[in-house]
């Protein structure tokens, strides 16, 4: 049982180049979350999706997009990557309960993405 | 979602009991209080969760009083190991799964 599994583990990019961060789970989750956490600070989530091709913007999503055409996987991409998106990202997914709270998140191992 | 406060760092000694409290004035009827643990360079991990009086598993234990504006994690003498930082939140998963900045425990020898 994989879990929540990121890929790459570790990327650079030059300042304006693109990529594409996936995020993988085999719980069979309804949610995933997309955060990055910066040196010493909290996780910031970014976007967020409650289900097969929904998604929605959390606290900082400006420079990114995302798409979530399988239950199973949740794409984080930049567009034209800037420095300041030099982060550690982290992947998440929980299942769906009545009434929407009550269960744990499982994340990923995250992604070092440096922009030079 | 309620917004939590945490202390922003603890210090402790291996063997003893440690306290982290997170007041939650806004918590609304239906929102769950989790803690989570991040170890550098690791994603979070659940510690436990609750919705009211006490919790207890194999890690931790949860206080949670009648009034629920504010919860405690408690971890019974811990060790060196147990240097992280601890997450508190409030709310349901439907919802943005929010992170403050979480407590940095420093256990000491």
């Amino acid at each position: 049982n994989a879990g929540v599994t990121q890929t790459p583990k570790f990327r650079v990019l030059k300042t304006g180049q693109s990529m594409t961060l996936l995020c993988a789970q085999d719980m069979n989750h309804e949610y995933m979350y997309w955060y990055r956490q910066d040196p010493g600070m909290g996780l910031r989530l970014i976007h967020y999706s409650v289900g097969e091709g929904t998604t929605a913007k959390g606290e900082v999503p400006d420079g990114y997009n995302v798409s979530r055409l399988k239950k199973q996987n949740f794409l984080l991409g930049l567009e034209s990557a800037a420095p300041s998106q030099t982060s550690v990202y982290f992947c998440a997914s929980s299942r769906h309960t009545e009434g929407g709270g009550g269960t744990e998140a499982f994340f990923g191992q995250g992604t070092r993405l440096t922009v030079v | 979602l309620a917004k939590t406060t945490q202390p922003i760092s603890m210090d402790s000694y291996e063997g003893q009991e440690v306290n982290i409290t997170c007041s939650h004035n806004n918590i609304a009827t239906n929102d769950y209080i989790t803690w989570y643990q991040q170890f550098p360079s690791q994603g979070p991990r659940f510690i436990i969760q609750g919705y009211k009086t006490k919790v207890t598993n194999e890690v931790a234990s949860l206080f949670i009083p009648a009034d629920r504006k504010s919860s405690t994690l408690s971890l019974p003498r811990v060790s060196l190991s147990d240097t992280a930082v601890y997450y508190c939140l409030v709310g349901a998963l439907r919802n943005k799964l929010i992170f403050g900045a979480g407590t940095r425990l420093a256990v000491h020898p």
